[in-house]
């Protein structure tokens, strides 16, 4: 079974950049028709979508983080990673890695457990 | 974006009850509507897929209906361990959105 498993800085600075690590266990990021994706949680409020990325390299942003954000893939250590760049109060959040399953239907199937980061000086 | 509300926010209810929680879309996303189980410091579960697909292990008791802007995901007899907040996710196009969640709580 596929496991997830977030790992980073749990604390950034107000305009630094937030650097997160999904490693992928349990079977090969580069197998199956899969997305990799990114999905935060502020405190007290509901699931936003981040982003994704294709084994391939290819990726979707949300638009209301474009110009902020990053998604990378390595393939040779089995995991995906996000930065965020210019980081506010906002972005303090649970922020989860998790597969999306794709064609022809696309959901997430597998998620992390999430991790904490918190934007503060 | 597409919105997606889910009603009720919250829900108290008993062991063995039947509830049923809504997810409605802001356009039509035919059946790419996913629903999920939330517990507090866990990774979030898949329940049901494309608007009414039972993920693999998942019990039978939990089913999921509708398509175009109406869902509903309805636990036909609640077991204690069912007790989470549940959320609607719609796939029809990025960026993807949820619903704001809805608490099942123990009444």
């Amino acid at each position: 079974q596929v496991q997830l498993q977030e790992s980073g800085p749990g604390l950034v600075k107000p305009s630094q950049t937030l650097s997160l690590t999904c490693t992928v266990s349990g079977g090969s990021i580069s197998s199956g028709s899969y997305y990799w994706s990114w999905i935060r949680q502020p405190a007290g409020k509901g699931l936003e979508w981040i982003g994704r990325i294709y084994t391939s390299g290819s990726t979707n942003y949300n638009p209301s983080l474009k110009s902020r954000v990053t998604i990378s893939v390595d393939t040779s250590k089995n995991q995906f990673s996000l930065k965020l760049s210019s980081v506010t109060a906002a972005d303090t959040a649970v922020y989860y890695c998790a597969n999306e399953v794709t064609s022809p239907e696309y959901y997430f199937d597998y998620w992390g457990q999430g991790t904490l980061v918190t934007v503060s000086s | 974006d597409i919105q997606m509300t889910q009603s009720p926010s919250s829900l108290s209810a008993s062991v063995g009850d039947r509830v049923t929680i809504t997810c409605r879309a802001s356009q039509s996303i035919s059946s790419f509507l996913n629903w999920y189980q939330h517990k507090p410091g866990k990774a979030p579960k898949l329940l049901i897929y494309a608007a009414s697909s039972l993920q693999s292990g998942v019990p039978s008791r939990f089913s999921g209906s509708g398509s175009g802007t109406d869902f509903s995901l309805t636990i036909s007899s609640l077991q204690p361990e069912d007790f989470a907040t549940y959320y609607c996710q719609q796939s029809y196009i990025t960026p993807y959105t949820f619903g704001q969640g809805t608490k099942l709580e123990i009444k």
